[in-house]
């Protein structure tokens, strides 16, 4: 299994210009998320999904939009960039259980600059 | 959530035993504790959950004080690979725990050589 993967690993854009986080999982879990790290701090969730069509807002979801058509995919899609937006975004899959714990499995990032 | 307090960084010795300290004191009945962590530039990776008992795995060992208002994470045999941010994470599990993590500053463990 590949994991989580993530793509592109680094971007630059300019402010106004949209682009879209690829995420996709092999694990067949249920649960995917969006976060984002700015420098020095923890992360914060942006949006997550309990399963293919169904999807709801985080922490801070302002200027950000998602879709889960499928269950492996889940893009991230930035409208109009701004420079709040620069910081590095982790997504993460985690499998529904009954038990008392879903580990959360993570990729490996999309540093993300907006000039 | 219930809020969590971490030191900012800790030092250890290659091959000590690492104890890293979280105070949840306003943790209630049905919240569990978490442990992730970070290498630099890398996703989070889970180390170990509890909810009252001590807790024991491959990687480290976690201690919850009786009253469960603060835990410990103990590595046993620190190496240089375990030099990353540590979160600890408070938080009730509920049916399936489609809600994410939150995620503080967490402690930044040096392993010196």
């Amino acid at each position: 299994n590949a994991g989580v993967t993530q793509t592109p690993k680094f971007r630059i854009l300019k402010i106004g210009q949209s682009m879209t986080l690829q995420c996709a999982q092999d694990m067949n879990h249920n649960y995917m998320y969006w976060y984002r790290q700015d420098p020095g701090m923890g992360l914060k969730l942006i949006y997550y999904s309990v399963g293919a069509g169904i999807t709801d807002k985080g922490e801070v979801p302002n200027g950000y939009n998602v879709s889960r058509s499928t269950t492996e995919d889940f893009p991230l899609r930035l409208e109009l960039a701004a420079p709040s937006q620069t910081s590095v975004y982790f997504c993460a899959s985690s499998q529904a259980t009954s038990g008392n714990f879903n580990e959360q499995f993570f990729g490996p990032g999309t540093r993300l600059t907006v000039l | 959530d219930a809020k969590t307090t971490q030191p900012t960084s800790m030092d250890c010795a290659e091959g000590r035993a690492a104890n890293l300290p979280c105070n949840h004191s306003t943790i209630s009945g049905n919240e569990y504790v978490y442990w992730y962590r970070q290498i630099h530039s890398q996703g989070p990776q889970y180390i170990i959950h509890g909810l009252k008992n001590n807790e024991t795995n491959e990687m480290a060992s976690l201690i919850i004080t009786e009253d469960r208002k603060s835990s410990t994470l103990i590595l046993p045999h620190a190496t240089l690979r375990d030099t990353a941010v540590y979160y600890c994470i408070v938080r009730e599990y509920s049916g399936g725990g489609a809600d994410g993590l939150t995620f503080g500053k967490g402690t930044h463990l040096i392993i010196q050589p």
